[in-house]
């Protein structure tokens, strides 16, 4: 059974950073390309960014809203994605999710597995 | 930078057929996949591929394209079926990721 259990999240004052993990399990993380999906309070999806299976390069993509302050990365020994957030700020107070799927066409894809979530609230 | 257009709400009556429409300019290269999120839980998939359905996903959720649009359809709706639905999809260059704002589908 596949399995992806975030952590990590809490509350952070503005201009302050935190660290996200999520323990993968039930499939070949090595293999696979991890995303990470927020969604804000009453809001809707917000694809945040991507990591590349080592195989495939292992290369990272980011939303605009986060590319410079949000950096991806992954353990494959360990089976653990890791999002790293500097700068935050307040509209960046969300459920993180993180995900994996399938890789279509040379794109991320879709996405046919979701942990549970994490909030990060980001206040004074 | 690139959107994908949803309806923000959609009504029908248990057993009617409900359409959720989705567009977006890139579209017509890049296929579309369909999540079902209701309150408290992770997105659910519904559909990929534009039209192909996970298993364990009933019948009476479709998927079609025509051009810049594609919509899934849910035939024969039923109250379990009320929730948010979003639609997502790449960009022409296929690097970046976006998701429609969702559509909120209420069964009268």
């Amino acid at each position: 059974e596949v399995q992806l259990v975030e952590s990590g999240g809490g509350l952070v004052k503005p201009g302050g950073s935190l660290r996200l993990s999520c323990a993968a399990s039930g499939f070949t993380f090595s293999n696979a390309w991890m995303s990470w999906v927020r969604q804000a309070p009453g809001k809707g999806l917000e694809w945040v960014g991507r990591i590349k299976s080592k195989t495939d390069g292992g290369t990272t993509d980011y939303a605009a809203p986060v590319k410079g302050r949000f950096t991806i990365s992954r353990d494959d020994s360990k089976n653990t994605l890791y999002l790293q957030m500097n700068s935050l700020k307040t509209e960046d107070t969300a459920v993180y999710y993180c995900t994996t799927g399938i890789a279509v066409a040379g794109t991320t894809g879709y996405f046919d597995y979701w942990g549970q979530g994490t909030l990060v609230t980001v206040s004074s | 930078s690139y959107e994908l257009t949803q309806p923000p709400s959609v009504s029908v009556s248990p057993g009617q057929t409900a359409r959720i429409t989705c567009s977006g300019d890139a579209l017509p290269k890049q296929y579309a996949y369909w999540y079902q999120q209701k309150p408290g839980q992770a997105p659910v998939l519904v559909i990929y591929k534009d039209s192909e359905r996970p298993s364990g996903i009933p019948e009476r959720f479709s998927g079609s394209s025509s051009g810049t649009t594609v919509t899934l359809t849910i035939s024969g709706v039923q109250a379990e079926d009320e929730a948010d639905y979003y639609c997502q999809s790449a960009d022409s260059s296929g690097t970046y990721e976006v998701f429609g704002g969702g559509t909120k589908l209420t069964v009268l």
